[in-house]
């Protein structure tokens, strides 16, 4: 089925560990995107990337990196993981230049950080 | 620094009745907003995009209008159903990237 795949859907770390979460599309979309949805703060930025090779910082950057190497996915990883970072993660794709049409979401990945 | 709001952050309605929620954001230069549905424990999916130069789109049982002048946007629903129960989250789209801002959501219950 076309859209957003996340991997993993569940993971917990300890404080300090790192890891990498992977995101992958075949919609052939140009633009993907980051996000954290925490309770009550409603979902945030973290990276986004304008297309392969290319990545940039969002609203809540500090603690992440990421990496676009090829056009169909996009990793988020997390060097060295804190409580604080416990949280949904969603990752999204778009067209680019579409105005924002045919936004797709993956179905998330539930990180606790111990 | 756009800021999106939506209110109520919770309903809970009988079977049937028609119902609104509303967004509001800070900043009116958008280049377009969307409604998304989130069920527990799922992404999102996109429910209707409004570009800045419209004022309302429809599908099926949904309306949503926008008046950027006052950073106003509206989602009705006609007719609600069980089926309707999940989370509303309206988004701004400020055109760099089409990165999007979030509001943090109405949690919409229809009671049989």
């Amino acid at each position: 089925n076309a859209g957003v795949t996340q991997t993993p859907k569940f993971r917990v770390l300890k404080t300090g560990q790192s890891m990498t979460l992977l995101c992958a599309q075949d919609m052939n979309h140009e633009y993907m995107y980051w996000y954290r949805q925490d309770p009550g703060m409603g979902l945030r930025l973290i990276h986004y990337s304008v297309g392969e090779g290319t990545t940039a910082k969002g609203e809540v950057p500090d603690g992440y990196n990421v990496s676009r190497l090829k056009k169909q996915n996009f990793l988020l990883g997390l060097e060295s993981a804190a409580p604080s970072q416990t949280s949904v993660y969603f990752c999204a794709s778009v067209s680019g230049g579409g105005g924002g049409y045919g936004y797709t979401f993956g179905s998330g990945t539930r990180l606790t950080v111990v | 620094k756009q800021e999106v709001t939506q209110i109520p952050a919770a309903l809970s309605v009988p079977e049937g009745e028609n119902l609104v929620l509303n967004c509001s954001f800070t900043d009116s230069a958008i280049y377009n907003l969307q409604w998304f549905r989130q069920d527990p424990g799922k992404g999102l999916t996109s429910l209707l995009l409004i570009q800045s130069s419209q004022r309302e789109q429809t599908s099926g049982r949904l309306n949503a209008s926008l008046d950027k002048s006052s950073g106003r946007s509206t989602l009705y629903i006609a007719a609600s159903q069980p089926g309707d129960s999940a989370t509303y989250l309206c988004a701004v789209n400020t055109g760099t990237a089409s990165k999007l801002t979030f509001g943090t959501g109405t949690r919409l219950q229809v009671t049989l």
